[in-house]
């Protein structure tokens, strides 16, 4: 069964408008975090969250880690075509290499 | 500080063959993890490595596959006897330390093709 759940697997939006990915866990984590995948290279890390309720930023990208931390979200603001590609989530489940889900395909169209 | 190096970026080998597939960590870093995505799927770890041990091999398919990360040089992953299902993306991730209080670095994928 997969650890990780991502939502959406896909996503079209308008160039200008928000969105957000979603990346849920059946396990507590002790760790989350977010990459960018450009098609056909490698990741770009992003942001780590580590403890419950934190919240960090960076240009127009805001991630999220529950209370629980078992539900992490990433939100982006007035989405770019250069905000495309794949959202990947990872997470350590505990002194462990890292979890992670399937990805979140991202196209924002003009 | 050149990131994580991996190569060849590309690598096609027929049915039977075997494959390599190379890591430099970042300059700095003595934990090693490899990856496999799949089309269409995410990242599946396969091994973790530190300088001259293996951490945690439980992602590794038992038969052909094996990982090494010796004092001097880069760290291999090698494939023997190829199949078509062995077609992917494996990537390499290092870190300085225990990836829980640090991020991993990825390099850009070595992109095998079995035919």
């Amino acid at each position: 069964s997969q650890e990780l759940e991502q939502s959406p697997q896909s996503l079209i939006v308008q160039e200008g408008k928000n969105l957000t990915i979603n990346c849920t866990s059946s396990k507590t984590l002790y760790g989350l975090y977010w990459y960018k995948q450009k098609y056909g290279e490698g990741l770009i890390f992003l942001m780590m969250l580590q403890k419950g309720g934190e919240e960090k930023s960076h240009e127009k990208i805001t991630a999220k880690l529950d209370e629980k931390k078992q539900q992490s979200s990433l939100h982006i603001t007035a989405s770019q075509p250069s905000h495309a590609g794949i959202y990947l989530c990872g997470a350590d489940m505990r002194n462990t290499p890292l979890v992670f889900g399937k990805g979140t395909r991202l196209s924002v169209i003009a | 500080n050149a990131g994580v190096m991996q190569n060849p970026r590309h690598l096609v080998r027929r049915r039977g063959q075997e494959a390599r597939l190379r890591c430099s960590p970042m300059k700095g870093h003595s934990h090693v993890y490899w990856y496999r995505q799949l089309p269409e799927e995410g990242l599946k770890f396969m091994v973790y490595l530190q300088k001259e041990n293996i951490i945690d091999e439980s992602g590794m398919p038992k038969e052909r596959f094996s990982a090494e990360f010796p004092k001097e040089g880069p760290s291999i992953l090698r494939i023997q006897q190829v199949v078509r299902g062995d077609s992917a993306a494996y990537f390499c991730a290092s870190s300085p330390g225990v990836v829980s209080v640090t991020e991993a670095f990825f390099g850009q994928g070595t992109r095998l093709t079995v035919v």
